[in-house]
């Protein structure tokens, strides 16, 4: 059974506006989030993270928010542009077991120019 | 730095061969884990290693084996191929503790069993 759940399959957005992709998880155990970026025939790439004691976390135009208490967390890219379509990866781990990343299923971004 | 490299890119076998897709990081990382990514399902964690001569399973580890004589190389082994092991198959490397969490990927094997 799936822990970190992207229920979000694909996401098509305009250049220049917000994009938010969302991702659920089930374990509470769970104290460290991060998502990857994929291109294809490329390994995934470390894109943000964020620790269960922050709810926000700021990158350039990437920004993660995490709401504990409904076990939700999401990504959004302002503005978006033509080379962040790619895949997106969710991940998630937990204390002390921070070499074992549970993944959702990814969702495909496609930047319209 | 070369980072995490994998070899072979692209692979085929028959039902029943038995393989080697080799993993090496220049890092110097501690950790380093085995993944592999089907449709619709994510990366899922097959074996990792916290260190030389530590080795351990992870949510799908049936019909791999793995070891981890020096801190570079991470060899993954398929004993005996099987059409449910065709995937993209991706290593990866971390350095312990941190907090950061962040694994360096390979480029990733293909793999086809037929």
């Amino acid at each position: 059974d799936q822990q970190v759940k992207q229920n979000s399959p694909s996401l098509s957005v305009q250049e220049g506006r917000i994009s938010i992709l969302n991702c659920d998880y089930t374990n509470s155990m769970f104290d460290y989030f991060l998502w990857y970026k994929k291109y294809p025939a490329e390994g995934p790439t470390f894109l943000i993270s964020i620790s269960s004691i922050k709810d926000k976390n700021e990158d350039g135009r990437f920004t993660v928010f995490l709401n504990k208490s409904a076990k939700h967390l999401s990504l959004h890219i302002v503005p978006s542009q033509p080379g962040d379509s790619a895949v997106y990866f969710c991940a998630a781990s937990g204390l002390g077991n921070d070499y074992k990343l549970s993944f959702g299923a990814g969702t495909t971004v496609t930047v319209r120019a | 730095n070369a980072g995490v490299t994998q070899t072979p890119k692209f692979q085929v076998l028959k039902t029943g061969q038995s393989m080697t897709l080799q993993c090496a990081q220049d890092m110097n990382h501690e950790y380093m884990s085995w993944y592999r990514q089907d449709p619709g399902m994510g990366l899922r964690l097959i074996h990792y290693s916290v260190g030389a001569g530590i080795t351990d399973q992870g949510e799908v580890p049936n019909g791999y084996n793995v070891s981890r004589s020096t801190t570079e190389d991470f060899p993954l082994r398929l004993l005996s191929a099987a059409p449910s092991q065709t995937s993209v198959y991706f290593c990866a490397s971390s350095r312990r503790g941190g907090g950061a969490n962040e694994q360096f990927f390979g480029p990733g094997t293909r793999l086809t069993v037929l």
